[in-house]
């Protein structure tokens, strides 16, 4: 168990829709990331925060928005939903900027 | 333009043998290199990093991993492989001289054949 919590682990909706992602990371680690892994695309770095700001962008769609709440926890959220957004989408938390981060067990998005 | 490769999508080893999944990185300035493993409907697992020092980097599992600055590579490696050692690895790259992006590779399956 690496500490870092996300929810929903399975998500199926409609194309149009949004849906919101929730990632509690490990206690103390003040910095949450976000990735999408499909199998055509690998492992695609979205976006980072840090203590509650953004820190670096990825290749996260303007459709896509995140937020690092004050109590650390992170949400990422996806609007306007496309059969193409259907993938894993990971968070992970690191104490600071340059350790090694650990991941959550995922949230599975499929768009039908 | 900064990437990390992992030449080989999948390394067939039989068990007992030793094992080595390859990676090569390209950033500016000194690297910080991790190596993570990834279990099937699982979350990537941390297995060991290089940040300076001792090139030959000791991790989880009896894994380790060799710095070569001058062929700009990472290479994963274990003496004797077990089959539970099946899965899916990628190696991951943080500039230091950057902003805090880590740039994973594309992942090598790793099967070991019993």
């Amino acid at each position: 168990d690496s500490g870092v919590t996300q929810t929903p682990k399975h998500l199926i909706t409609a194309t149009g829709q949004r849906v919101t992602l929730r990632c509690s990371p490990r206690s103390g680690d003040l910095s949450v990331y976000w990735y999408q892994q499909s199998l055509d695309q690998g492992l695609q770095f979205l976006i980072q925060y840090y203590n509650g700001e953004e820190r670096a962008k990825g290749n996260i769609l303007e459709r896509f928005s995140a937020q690092q709440f004050p109590d650390l926890h992170s949400e990422l959220n996806l609007s306007s939903l496309e059969l193409g957004d259907s993938a894993l989408y990971f968070c992970a938390s690191s104490v600071a900027l340059v350790g090694e981060l650990f991941f959550g067990e995922g949230s599975r998005l499929t768009v039908l | 333009a900064q990437s990390v490769a992992q030449p080989e999508d999948q390394v067939n080893v039989a068990e007992g043998n030793p094992l080595t999944v390859k990676c090569t990185y390209s950033v500016s300035g000194n690297p910080y290199l991790f190596w993570y493993v990834q279990y099937p409907n699982r979350g990537l697992q941390f297995l060991l990093k290089y940040i300076t020092g001792d090139n030959l980097v000791k991790g989880s599992y009896g894994f380790e991993a060799e710095f070569n600055k001058s062929q700009t590579s990472f290479h994963l490696k274990k003496p004797s492989a077990l089959v539970s050692d099946s899965a899916l690895y990628f190696c991951a790259v943080r500039p230091q001289n950057r902003d805090d992006k880590i740039i994973f590779g594309k992942g090598t399956r790793l099967h070991i054949l019993p």
